[in-house]
């Protein structure tokens, strides 16, 4: 079962940031946190990572809060192509699962 | 060019046939996944092999079997068992922590 709970879907007017929440309260200390997304069947889309420090790259921010209980996922001026399914994981590597929830669906609207 | 590759894009089976999807990799990654997805729903996982000739149950692993013979191919077949077949497919594989998975482009199963 995924480890990760996220809003079903959220709205964004382009242009603006959107910011997409995950809670992942019973994540271990060794479990990353991942960002992907999908757009209409295709495969999922890797956007970003982290352990406990924000990080930022050419698609997105995470920020991950002190305790690693909830992140956020931030995409600074969304466009409607990022109009998607956003995934948060959790993972440790090794043998272990790489789990999805149901992931939150964004909507970017001109 | 380094990639995930999964055939056929569309496959259509009879009913009571089992059907393998083919999922290689040229990635040099140990671990392997397939998950099967429904219209609006998320990712489920079937199986998943971290290393050559061993593999794990998923979620949904009823009705589906795996093989895992070389690093680069890890074959989905799904049986007559599986009572709900049509879905799309996806495989994914991964070299470690710290490092992003790397997605197929899918299968898409029905059942006719």
């Amino acid at each position: 079962d995924a480890k990760t709970t996220q809003p079903p879907s959220m709205d964004c007017a382009e242009g603006r940031a959107a910011n997409l929440p995950c809670n992942h309260s019973t994540i271990s200390g060794n479990e990353y946190v991942y960002w992907y997304r999908q757009i209409h069947s295709q495969g999922p889309q890797y956007i970003i990572h982290g352990l406990k420090n924000n990080e930022t790259n050419e698609m997105a921010s995470l920020i991950i809060t002190e305790d690693r209980k909830s992140s956020t996922l931030i995409l600074p001026h969304a466009t409607l192509r990022d109009t998607a399914v956003y995934y948060c994981i959790v993972f440790a590597g090794g043998n272990t699962p790489l789990v999805f929830g149901k992931g939150t669906r964004l909507s970017v609207i001109a | 060019d380094g990639g995930i590759t999964q055939s056929p894009k569309y496959l259509f089976r009879k009913e009571g046939q089992n059907v393998t999807l083919s999922c290689e990799q040229n990635l040099n990654h140990d671990a392997m996944y397939w998950y099967r997805q429904d219209p609006g729903q998320g990712l489920r996982l079937i199986y998943y092999s971290q290393i050559v000739n061993d593999f794990q149950k998923g979620d949904i692993a009823e009705g589906y079997s795996v093989s895992r013979e070389k690093k680069e191919s890890f074959p989905l077949t799904v049986t007559s068992a599986q009572k709900n077949p049509t879905a799309f497919y996806l495989c994914a594989s991964i070299d470690g922590l710290n490092t992003e998975a790397f997605f197929g482009q899918g299968t898409r199963l029905t059942v006719v």
